[in-house]
């Protein structure tokens, strides 16, 4: 069974900061990977998907990397901004439809 | 351009009353559909799947129940809702194989 983990659980960084969340998950047989970013009660924006074919994607200042032999997944966030504190989740999908198994998020504030 | 809508966004029904949230996908054609679950300090977990009309699977022994009547709408029902039921109800689309996901605003369940 493919289990998701994801630290830290919370982060707290002053703006300008540049940061790394980490993913790691069980079974490396995945076919892709996805990052997404949960605001407080809202649902989940995606943020990068990986395929694991990928070693990372960038979209704007965020950079997120694959590593699926060692089961491990970084997310970059370069010059953090306040509006960038959320909760940042990661998703394997084990499945060919494409089933998630989600990490249970890393917090993250950052402060003025 | 895809769009996901999700109603009501909050819902505060009494034990042993039914249950129906809706989900529909404007903008494709036969996406795979999915509901999952956000309970409190908990991670997302996947309860029903449709790769098509008609086509329910679930992942969960629950109280609940899927039905897709038509392509682009999910429907995610109870007869009788139980206080365990109470939790963050998310539907999610993707085009199926190894593409990405886009989740609804999500539907806030108390069970009271």
């Amino acid at each position: 069974k493919q289990e998701v983990t994801q630290i830290p659980a919370a982060l707290s960084v002053p703006e300008g900061e540049n940061l790394v969340l980490n993913c790691s998950f069980t079974d490396s047989a995945i076919y892709n990977l996805q990052w997404f970013r949960q605001d407080p009660g809202k649902g989940l924006t995606s943020l990068l998907l990986i395929q694991s074919s990928q070693r990372e994607q960038t979209s704007g200042r965020l950079n997120a990397s694959l590593d699926k032999s060692s089961g491990r997944s970084t997310l970059y966030i370069a010059a953090s901004q306040p509006g960038d504190s959320a909760t940042y989740l990661c998703a394997v999908n084990t499945g060919t439809a494409s089933k998630l198994t989600f990490g249970t998020g890393t917090r993250l504030q950052v402060t003025l | 351009s895809q769009t996901i809508h999700q109603w009501p966004a909050t819902l505060v029904q009494p034990v042993g009353s039914p249950l129906s949230l809706e989900c529909t996908v404007e903008g494709t054609s036969n996406p795979n559909l999915y509901w999952y679950r956000q309970a409190a300090g908990r991670g997302l977990q996947l309860l029903f799947y449709s790769v098509g009309i008609g086509q329910i699977s679930s992942e969960v022994p629950q109280n609940l129940s899927a039905s897709r009547p038509q392509d682009r709408q999910f429907i995610l029902s109870s007869k009788k809702l139980l206080l365990s039921d109470s939790g963050f109800y998310l539907c999610a689309w993707d085009t199926g194989g190894s593409t990405e996901a886009f989740f609804g605003q999500g539907t806030r369940l108390t069970v009271v």
